[in-house]
């Protein structure tokens, strides 16, 4: 059973728009629900995380949307870059001892 | 500082041979976790653990075992490799006591088993 339901598979973003990558969880005790950011060969990088308690994190072009009674978050990349490109990952934990991963959305920004 | 080192980055395995994916870290973290990751499959548990001389299992720990004699060790073992062991592993650390739960991740061991 998914834990954490991530979509789109992919994505295809004009360069200065917006992506918006959304996922869902069923677990309401998860309390902490990071982003991560993979590029090819390469391991997930930590992108921005939120807490239940809040309803937006914003850091520079990245902000995380969080709706608590509907159990969903979202990314949403503004000013998108081809640089972006990559394949996200959403995630949910209680405590941090384990995580659970959605199944991720490529993303490729267009010139 | 190095962050969490994998090796081998590449491997090659024929059916029913065995192999331990190494992983190790510098920044004294406590807690150290095993993923694979499958194609549109997000990544997996496989085991974790909370420090030296304490594992747990995850999500998919079949087939797999590991060990932590020591913080900045956490060595993967396949044994009797199968082809649904084909996967990108992935290990990853963080630290204990922080607000913060993110992980570091190393950059990967891709096995395929023939």
């Amino acid at each position: 059973q998914q834990q954490v339901k991530q979509s789109p598979q992919s994505l295809i973003v004009q360069k200065g728009g917006i992506s918006i990558i959304n996922c869902a969880y069923e677990n309401t005790a998860f309390d902490y629900f990071p982003w991560y950011q993979q590029f090819p060969g390469k391991g997930p990088a930590l992108l921005i995380a939120i807490r239940p308690d809040v309803s937006e994190k914003k850091e520079g072009r990245f902000t995380i949307s969080f709706n608590k009674s509907a159990k969903q978050f979202s990314l949403h990349i503004m000013d998108s870059q081809p640089g972006d490109s990559a394949t996200y990952f959403c995630a949910a934990s209680r405590t941090g001892n384990q995580f659970y991963f959605g199944t991720g959305t490529s993303l490729t920004v267009i010139p | 500082n190095a962050g969490v080192t994998q090796t081998p980055k590449f491997r090659i395995l024929k059916i029913g041979q065995s192999m331990t994916l190494q992983c190790a870290q510098d920044m004294n973290h406590n807690y150290m976790y095993w993923y694979r990751q499958d194609p549109g499959m997000g990544l997996k548990l496989i085991y974790y653990s909370v420090g030296a001389g304490i594992t747990d299992k995850g999500e998919v720990p079949n087939g797999y075992n590991v060990s932590r004699s020591t913080t900045e060790d956490f060595p993967l073992r396949l044994e009797l490799a199968a082809p649904s062991q084909t996967s990108v592993y992935f290990c990853a650390s963080r630290k204990t006591g922080e607000a913060n739960y993110g992980y570091t991740f190393g950059s990967g061991t891709r096995l395929t088993v023939v």
